[in-house]
């Protein structure tokens, strides 16, 4: 099915690991985005590219890393997880500007734990 | 700067009960609004959309009517379900960063059978 797909759906992290939060869009939308959910904040933006090899940073970008070497995938990296950065994490893709008013396509999400 | 408020929840309603959810914003330049929501385990999705002003976005029975005037966005519906419960989001985008979204906090939604 098109659409937003991230893995993993669940990761448990040590204080200090690293790890890739994968995401990958098969609608050729040209946006793509990385949020965080926390409780009574809504979602916050942490990295977003507006095309293959373009990336620029968010609200949130600390302890975040991201690059685009292809329209299809976005891939988010914890360098050094700490406990501030366990969260649910979500993946976003939308066309252009000319389209993006039909809104974003998210993924399901990745929650994680940094113990 | 933009900034998305709506009214805090936790929400609980009686099922066939009226539903109101206000959202009020804060942009630069002509923004779009949007409201999405979240089912429980899931991401969100588009729920309805308004690009200009007093349009009004309408999708499974929900309304918001965009009110320049007053920088609101509120949704309604008139008659909820049990299955309509869920997180409800606000948000809009400036035409000029439409790839940048700002979210309101949230708003718990419970319907009770």
């Amino acid at each position: 099915n098109a659409g937003v797909t991230q893995t993993p759906k669940f990761q448990v992290l040590k204080t200090g690991q690293s790890m890739t939060l994968q995401c990958a869009q098969d609608m050729n939308h040209e946006y793509m985005s990385w949020y965080r959910q926390d409780p009574g904040m809504g979602l916050r933006l942490i990295h977003y590219s507006v095309g293959a090899g373009i990336t620029d940073q968010g609200e949130v970008p600390n302890g975040y890393n991201v690059s685009r070497s292809t329209t299809e995938d976005f891939p988010l990296r914890l360098l050094s997880a700490a406990p501030s950065q366990t969260s649910v994490y979500f993946c976003a893709s939308s066309y252009s500007n000319s389209k993006s008013k039909a809104g974003y396509t998210f993924g399901s999400g990745t929650r994680l734990t940094v113990v | 700067g933009n900034s998305v408020t709506q009214m805090e929840g936790p929400v609980t309603l009686s099922e066939e009960a009226f539903l109101t959810i206000n959202c009020t914003y804060t942009a630069t330049g002509y923004p779009s609004l949007f409201w999405y929501v979240q089912y429980p385990g899931e991401g969100l999705q588009l729920l309805l959309k308004a690009t200009k002003a007093d349009d009004k976005g309408s999708n499974k029975g929900f309304e918001a009517t965009y009110r320049k005037e007053t920088t609101s966005f509120h949704l309604e519906k008139g008659s909820v379900q049990v299955s309509d419960s869920a997180v409800y989001f606000c948000a809009l985008s400036v035409s000029s960063n439409d790839y940048k979204l700002s979210f309101g906090a949230g708003t718990t939604v419970t319907v009770r059978a």
